[in-house]
């Protein structure tokens, strides 16, 4: 189990208003990762991280910022939320597995709704 | 940039009949890993088997098989003996090998197993 924890599960908030998300894991894993997942679009890459305030962008990086500032936690905040940012997001971990590969793991999701 | 393309949206299959769900890849790295992930209904993203570019043999776990042709640029699931558990969001989906930059996902195939 990688022990990862997604904050809060649910959130509805209004347009313009704006939102962090929590992703919190207790295993020391060095690289994180924000997703989104939409009907027809499958889990898209928005932010990751390398380390302690090590990031970068994604492939929909626009209206999301993040920080790492300590290796356990990797915040995801929409500055002014708009409605196409409603959505599933998920984070994650890799990990490298005894084979010598890296594997992933994904939080539970948090279901954000901008109305 | 990598790219996963998954061109059946949706499948019904009869219970205990096998199932073939396609992906194809694209890349100009020599060195990638190659995964599948299940999505139930309740949202969880569930790892169920990984290729390495470089394994010769296909990738085998329980009722799952990776059916991996490289020249094709291939990477589909089998899965034997479906099941009515089996029903869900699968999602194909890429890395680079490195663990660093996350995973690239295709647009996910519904499957649904009638009895």
């Amino acid at each position: 189990d990688a022990g990862i924890t997604q904050s809060p599960r649910h959130k509805v908030t209004e347009t313009g208003t704006p939102v962090t998300l929590r992703c919190h894991q207790t295993e020391n894993h060095r690289y994180m990762y924000w997703y989104r997942q939409d009907p027809g679009h499958g889990l898209r890459l928005i932010h990751y991280s390398y380390g302690v305030k090590d990031t970068d962008k994604g492939e929909v990086s626009d209206g999301y910022s993040v920080s790492r500032s300590k290796t356990e936690d990797f915040l995801l905040t929409l500055e002014s939320a708009t409605s196409s940012q409603t959505s599933v997001y998920f984070c994650a971990i890799s990990e490298l597995q005894g084979s010598g590969h890296y594997g992933y793991t994904f939080g539970s999701g948090t279901r954000l709704t901008v109305v | 940039a990598q790219k996963i393309t998954q061109t059946q949206p949706g499948m019904f299959v009869q219970e205990k009949e096998a199932v073939t769900l396609d992906c194809t890849y694209d890349t100009s790295d020599q060195s990638y890993g190659l995964f599948w992930y299940k999505q139930p209904s309740s949202g969880e993203m569930i790892f169920l088997i990984y290729q390495g570019s470089y394994d010769e043999q296909n990738a085998t776990e329980g009722r799952y098989s990776l059916n991996f042709q490289k020249a094709r640029k291939s990477a589909n699931l089998v899965i034997s003996a479906s099941q009515l558990g089996d029903s869900a969001m699968y999602f194909c989906a890429m890395d680079s090998g490195g663990g660093a930059d996350g995973l690239t996902f295709g647009k996910g195939t519904h499957l649904i197993i009638q009895p």
